[in-house]
């Protein structure tokens, strides 16, 4: 199993620009969620899916969107980016008793 | 809102000691507890889960919960160089399985 991925590792954007972030996992996990990680601090939850076709907001939902079509794809959507969505973006998914896994993230700096 | 505070550090302890990494919890219905380690520029690492009051051991490391106080602590004995990495705290926060993380507590042990 490849667990988690995300696509992609690294990634600059101009301010304004769009562009969707990308994760999937291969163990049949209903749960997956969408965090994000900003220098020193913990991880801060964007949106979460509970299963295919369901979606719903975390703590910091603005400026982003989601879609969950299957199970295994969780893609991230960032609209009209700003400097203040330059972060680390991390995906999970879980199965039962809470315990998430991690994807290997992505670096995303906008300027 | 649901708060995780854990100690910012850094903590810094000498090769073979045991390194005490605390963190407490404002929601008194959390019933699941984790340990994450995160090295530098990777993804968090589920180390430890803990459900009930008391210890958990698992090798090196021990998990210890205290629902009355809202306290969760993480031991690591005999602590080693390639322990140095920031640990972060997490506590079940609502439905679908959602998490609540600290901010994190940077560990260095010294050769």
């Amino acid at each position: 199993n490849a667990g988690v991925t995300q696509t992609p590792k690294f990634r600059i954007l101009k301010i304004g620009q769009s562009m969707t972030l990308q994760c999937a996992q291969d163990m049949n996990h209903n749960y997956m969620y969408w965090y994000r990680q900003d220098p020193g601090m913990g991880l801060k939850l964007i949106y979460y899916s509970v299963g295919a076709g369901i979606t719903d907001k975390g703590e910091v939902p603005n400026g982003y969107n989601v879609s969950r079509s299957t199970t295994e794809d969780f893609p991230l959507r960032l609209e009209l980016a700003a400097p203040s969505q330059t972060s680390v973006y991390f995906c999970a998914s879980s199965y039962s008793e809470n315990e998430q896994f991690f994807g290997p993230g992505t670096r995303l700096t906008v300027l | 809102q649901k708060e995780v505070e854990q100690n910012s550090g850094p903590l810094s302890v000498p090769e073979g000691a045991i390194a005490s990494l605390n963190c407490t919890y404002s929601d008194r219905v959390s019933q699941s507890f984790f340990w994450y380690r995160q090295y530098s520029g990777k993804s968090p690492e589920l180390i430890m889960s803990i459900y009930s009051n008391g210890d958990k051991e698992d090798g090196r490391f021990t998990a210890q919960l205290n629902k009355a106080s809202q306290y969760v602590s993480l031991l690591i004995r005999d602590s080693q160089p390639s322990d140095s990495a920031t640990y972060l705290c997490a506590v079940d926060s609502g439905s679908a399985r959602q998490l609540t993380f600290g901010s994190g507590t940077q560990l260095t042990v010294l050769p």
